[in-house]
């Protein structure tokens, strides 16, 4: 069964400060997607990154970077300089495939960063 | 933004009362998703639909049915809404696209009480 992990519940840090989500994950299929989604105070959850199981290559949008390594299961999120608007709760996912073909998602339980001015 | 709207958005009812959520889409895509998000918990999938009049159940779908007429629509319906039914609900929807593959994309949620 596939399940997604992240040990932490909460982080606070000081504004410019660089921090980093920690997701590992479990699965036996060996293709899936891994994503974040970034779910502010306002509520709606909002799409950061999807990345296919056969690309491990790193990559960076802006302040926002990933790291996927296969051989740990773990696909971490880092934010550098970080600012009062990256407050949030982000939530790491995995897909399997359904018995219909569709991609269906595991969350995990998701870490509330707060950024402090 | 995918056009996603949920309605409605905040409902109080009471324990035993039936209850129908919407989801609708602008979007046309052929995958739509219920998620309910509760602390501790993440969100979990309550039952999606791969097409018009095709559902099926995720990990907590007790207590819960769906109904999908159009491509445009999806209904979630508690039939009996029960204390432990309290929580905030996420519809999404996906496409399998050459750019974005089969990201969900979530609607604004609806939270709802049940007293």
């Amino acid at each position: 069964a596939q399940k997604v992990t992240q040990a932490q519940t909460e982080i606070s840090v000081v504004e410019k400060e660089d921090v980093t989500l920690d997701c590992v994950y479990e699965t036996r299929d060996t293709t899936y997607y891994l994503f974040w989604y970034k779910q502010p105070p306002s509520g709606e959850l909002v799409f950061l990154i999807r990345r296919n199981s056969f690309d491990e290559q790193n990559e960076i949008s802006g302040r926002y970077s990933w790291n996927f390594q296969k051989s740990t299961s773990s696909f971490n999120f880092t934010i550098t300089a970080s600012q009062v608007v990256d407050s949030a709760v982000y939530f790491c996912a995995l897909s399997f495939i359904s018995n219909f073909g569709n991609e269906k998602l595991t969350f995990g339980t998701g870490t509330r960063l707060t950024i402090i001015p | 933004d995918a056009g996603i709207t949920q309605s409605p958005r905040h409902k109080v009812t009471e324990t035993g009362t039936p209850v129908t959520l919407r989801c609708h889409q602008t979007e046309n895509h052929r995958y739509m998703y219920w998620y309910r998000q509760d602390p501790g918990h993440g969100l979990r999938l309550i039952h999606y639909s791969y097409g018009v009049k095709d559902t099926d159940k995720g990990e907590v779908s007790d207590g819960y049915s769906v109904s999908r007429s159009k491509t445009e629509d999806f209904l979630l319906t508690l039939e009996s809404a029960t204390s432990s039914q309290t929580s905030v609900y996420f519809c999404a929807i996906s496409e399998d696209s050459p750019n974005t593959g089969e990201t969900q994309y979530f609607g604004p949620g609806t939270r709802l009480l049940v007293l």
